[in-house]
């Protein structure tokens, strides 16, 4: 079937280690996101991607970086300059953006990071 | 930069009775809305969305949602809430112009109490 496969499910990560979140589609989309989840906070953006080997920052993009060398694979590194980095980790694909995007966004199941 | 408010952090409903989860936008231009739905420990699942026409957009699972225009507002709405529609709700907006970025709310917490 089709859709996005996110991995590890539970992380835990020791502080000051970087640490690689996979995030896997097989839909056949050009973008792909990288949202955090927080209690209370809803979701917030921190890297998106509209095309291979493109990526832009979103809004809290400051101690993570990504990669996007093929069009099914978008992993997200917490690096350890991110100061607070436990939080629920989702990915997302859609169809590519463009100023008329009107499609919605396919989640994959998320991946939860705990800073020990 | 669009926005969204979800200004209730929970929802309690009796089962069979009407649900309604609210939603207000603020966007440059006509607004694209989109309500998804977080089951514990798991992904965003798309339920409904509002791009042009009719102002009632029937979903999933039963949903539907009005939007209003003049009250900027979107609520989700099921005329008969069932004990498995307990879960985290999300309200989203896009504006039709420039990237494809969308803006969450903060969510609204239902609990469906059979």
């Amino acid at each position: 079937d089709g859709g996005i496969t996110q991995s590890p499910k539970y992380l835990f990560r020791k502080e000051g280690q970087n640490v690689t979140l996979s995030c896997e589609q097989n839909l056949n989309h050009d973008a792909m996101y990288w949202y955090r989840q927080d209690p209370g906070q809803g979701l917030r953006l921190i890297y998106y991607s509209q095309i291979v080997n493109d990526f832009q920052k979103g809004d809290i993009a400051e101690g993570y970086s990504v990669s996007r060398e093929k069009k099914e694979s978008f992993p997200l590194t917490v690096t350890s300059a991110q100061k607070n980095p436990t939080a629920f980790y989702l990915c997302a694909s859609s169809t590519r953006g463009t100023a008329f995007f009107t499609g919605e966004l396919f989640f994959g199941e998320g991946s939860r990071l705990t800073v020990l | 930069a669009q926005s969204v408010a979800q200004p209730e952090d929970q929802v309690n409903v009796a089962e069979g009775n009407p649900l309604t989860v609210k939603c207000t936008y603020s966007v440059s231009g006509n607004p694209y809305l989109f309500w998804y739905v977080q089951y514990p420990n798991r992904g965003l699942q798309f339920l409904l969305k509002y791009i042009t026409g009719d102002n009632l957009v029937k979903g999933s699972y039963g949903f539907e949602a009005e939007f209003n225009k003049s009250q900027t507002s979107f609520h989700l709405k099921k005329p008969s809430a069932l004990v498995s529609d307990s879960a985290l709700y999300f309200c989203a907006v896009r504006g039709p112009y420039g990237n494809n970025r969308l803006a969450f709310g903060k969510g609204n917490q239902v609990v469906v109490i059979p």
